[in-house]
């Protein structure tokens, strides 16, 4: 069984470029969440796709979107980047159902660098 | 919607010395709790989750947890700890229905350093 994997490991990119994080789920799930890590801070919240659709989104601008292919894997994809966006991102996997177990799987996370 | 207070950003500790990490959630639903732990450079691993039933709750390595909902707390503790427990740990709550189903909201992280 292989776990969450994702790509590149590192990147720098400069203000105002474009870039795309990509995820490959855990065999066997259907959702993928993105999550935020800035220096210091707990992971947040950017989206969540089930099913290639976009499921929940948290307190992010729209120049951050996802797509989710029917293999379930993932991209990430911030324009215009921001000095901010600096941060490890993270992508989980999980097959979440009410009552039962809940567990996301973690990748090891694209660092992302804005200068 | 969820939160999550970690109340020591930092918790210093010999080794084989007890630990308490202590993390308070707030929600209007029922939730669902997780610790986590982070090694550098690394991504994240879950230590323990509590979705219903006791109370208290065994992970890896040695941790546990207890819910206790009067508090809204979910505190971490281990009896003897080891220079390797040295990391990042963080408190995530989802709720346990609805909507936001599978979302974690984080804590800001408790730092545990294990001296010798």
């Amino acid at each position: 069984e292989t776990g969450v994997t994702q790509s590149p490991t590192h990147l720098i990119k400069t203000r105002g470029q474009q870039v795309t994080l990509r995820c490959s789920s855990q065999s066997g799930h259907n959702t993928v969440s993105w999550y935020q890590q800035a220096l210091g801070q707990g992971p947040q919240f950017i989206f969540q796709y089930y099913r290639e659709e976009e499921n929940g989104r948290g307190n992010f601008p729209p120049r951050f979107s996802g797509l989710q292919f029917p293999n379930y894997s993932s991209e990430l994809n911030v324009n215009a980047l921001e000095l901010d966006d600096s941060a490890l991102y993270l992508c989980a996997s999980s097959s979440p159902r009410s009552g039962g177990d809940n567990e996301q799987f973690f990748g090891p996370g694209t660092r992302l660098t804005v200068l | 919607a969820q939160s999550v207070t970690q109340l020591d950003s930092q918790v210093p500790v010999f080794e084989e010395a007890p630990v308490e990490l202590r993390c308070n959630y707030s929600s209007s639903v029922s939730v669902y709790l997780f610790w986590y732990v982070q090694y550098p450079n690394q991504g994240l691993q879950l230590l323990l989750k509590y979705l219903s039933g006791s109370t208290l709750v065994k992970g890896i390595n040695g941790f546990e947890a207890e819910f206790n909902k009067s508090q809204t707390s979910f505190h971490l503790r281990k009896p003897s700890v080891h220079i390797s427990d040295t990391a990042e740990y963080f408190c995530a709550v989802s709720a346990a229905g609805g909507s936001t189903l599978g979302r974690l909201y984080f804590g800001r992280g408790t730092q545990l350093t294990v001296w010798p």
